[in-house]
């Protein structure tokens, strides 16, 4: 069954440390894996994509790994902000179809601490 | 920041009564989704369409339906409101190329609580 597994479910920190999202999944035929930032109240927005080829992206304090033998992916924050307070969602694609399917993780709600 | 519409923002009706979810987006995309999300809860796709004239169930049963007569209008109906139908519900849009791996663009969601 295809699966995405997010953890941890919620986490707390201090304006200013670093943290690590986890991504698990079991999709398969992998396509791509995406991460969203979700605002409270908002809808999510698109971080960054990683393909099958990719260990490492980044988009400004946001690197996201990948390790697709393990099925694996990370999201690292650093240095972090007051308005990185928000639920931040791993969707992974499949391509076993023409047209592909996503699944979602249900996110991990991080709040930042001042 | 991308370019989709969702009214109302929020919205508080009793049961049985019609309710209409708009949503509109401007970048001339071609497809279009209605997810549905409660708290702690993956996305689940309820609606889709792929152009004009195109729709599709999603994976979640839902007795909301959809219509698609323009590019950039996705509206979401439910005849008859019921409780279990409080929930918030996300529209987004994704360009042709890429199939349904692209990048999604989601509106702001829609907050329906009904009573």
């Amino acid at each position: 069954k295809n699966q995405v597994e997010q953890s941890p479910q919620s986490l707390i920190i201090l304006e200013g440390k670093n943290c690590t999202l986890q991504c698990n999944y079991t999709v398969s035929p992998f396509s791509n894996l995406r991460w969203y930032k979700q605002d409270t109240g908002r809808g999510p927005v698109s971080l960054t994509i990683m393909t099958f080829s990719e260990n490492t992206k980044s988009n400004g304090r946001y690197t996201a790994t990948l390790d697709a033998d393990t099925k694996q992916s990370s999201l690292h924050i650093t240095a972090s902000q007051l308005s990185d307070s928000a639920s931040y969602i791993c969707v992974v694609s499949d391509r076993g179809s023409t047209l592909g399917r996503l699944y979602f993780g249900r996110g991990t709600q991080l709040t930042v601490w001042p | 920041e991308a370019d989709i519409y969702q009214t109302p923002r929020y919205l508080v009706i009793g049961t049985g009564k019609k309710i209409t979810l708009e949503c509109s987006q401007t970048m001339g995309h071609d497809k279009m989704y209605w997810y549905q999300q409660d708290p702690g809860m993956e996305l689940h796709l309820i609606h889709y369409s792929y152009g004009v004239n195109s729709t599709e169930k999603g994976d979640l049963s839902s007795e909301s339906t959809v219509s698609r007569i323009r590019t950039e209008h996705f509206p979401l109906t439910l005849e008859s409101a019921r409780p279990s139908h409080t929930s918030q519900y996300l529209c987004a849009s994704s360009p042709k190329r890429g199939g349904n791996t692209g990048e999604l663009f989601f509106g702001e969601g829609s907050r329906l609580t009904v009573l």
